[in-house]
């Protein structure tokens, strides 16, 4: 298993831009989620989805969407990028395996915007 | 509303010396609570989580923690740490689902020293 994967690993976007941060579990959990982090305040969850189909917001979801069509990927969207959403981005997903809760995080998108 | 203070910032200690990190945490509801530990550039590792049972957790790396519930927290100890714990601590709290939804402290940055 790769586990959770994020692309790309790096970006720098210009005020206004629009991208999308990649994510992928091959693990089979029905939930996944997005958190920034910024510094001095810990991880914030943006949005989470408990299943294909179905997604929700989290504590700071302005500024970005999300949609879960299968169950491997988790694509988050920012539609017009801009200097507060400079932040490292984690995607994370959850689930049962051998009767044991298993969590796992990604390595994380450092994002910039000018 | 959930809710998690890391007291300490920053926490220095020396190689082979005991060391214990502080999380205090507020919910309405039942918790669940978790330690999480980010080496440099890397993503969030699970160290240990208490959804039940026996209020003293073990986790990977030698970690333990103790959840209180009349004080409200969830510590982190380690008898004797190795230059290779030094890393940011995260505590975490969910309301259900034993880790949707994390609420995560600031962070606590140890440093082993020689």
């Amino acid at each position: 298993n790769a586990g959770v994967t994020q692309t790309p690993k790096f970006q720098v976007l210009k005020t206004g831009q629009s991208m999308t941060l990649q994510c992928a579990q091959d693990m089979n959990h029905e939930y996944m989620s997005w958190y920034r982090q910024d510094p001095g305040m810990g991880l914030r969850l943006i949005h989470y989805s408990v299943g294909a189909g179905i997604t929700d917001q989290g504590e700071v979801p302005n500024g970005y969407n999300v949609s879960r069509s299968t169950t491997e990927d988790f694509p988050l969207r920012l539609l017009s990028a801009a200097p507060s959403q400079t932040s490292v981005y984690f995607c994370a997903s959850r689930g049962w395996a051998g009767g044991q809760e298993t969590q796992y995080f990604g390595p994380g998108t450092r994002l910039l915007v000018l | 509303a959930q809710s998690v203070t890391q007291l300490d910032s920053q926490v220095p200690v020396f190689e082979e010396a005991p060391v214990e990190l502080r999380c205090n945490y507020s919910s309405s509801v039942s918790v669940y609570l978790f330690w999480y530990v980010q080496y440099p550039n890397q993503g969030l590792q699970l160290l240990l989580k208490y959804l039940s049972g026996s209020t003293l957790v073990k986790g990977i790396n030698g970690f333990e923690a103790e959840f209180n519930k009349s004080q409200t927290s969830f510590h982190l100890r380690k008898p004797s740490v190795h230059i290779s714990d030094t890393a940011e601590y995260f505590c975490a709290v969910s309301d259900g689902g034993g880790g949707n939804k994390l609420t995560f402290g600031t962070g606590t940055q140890l440093k082993v020293e020689l």
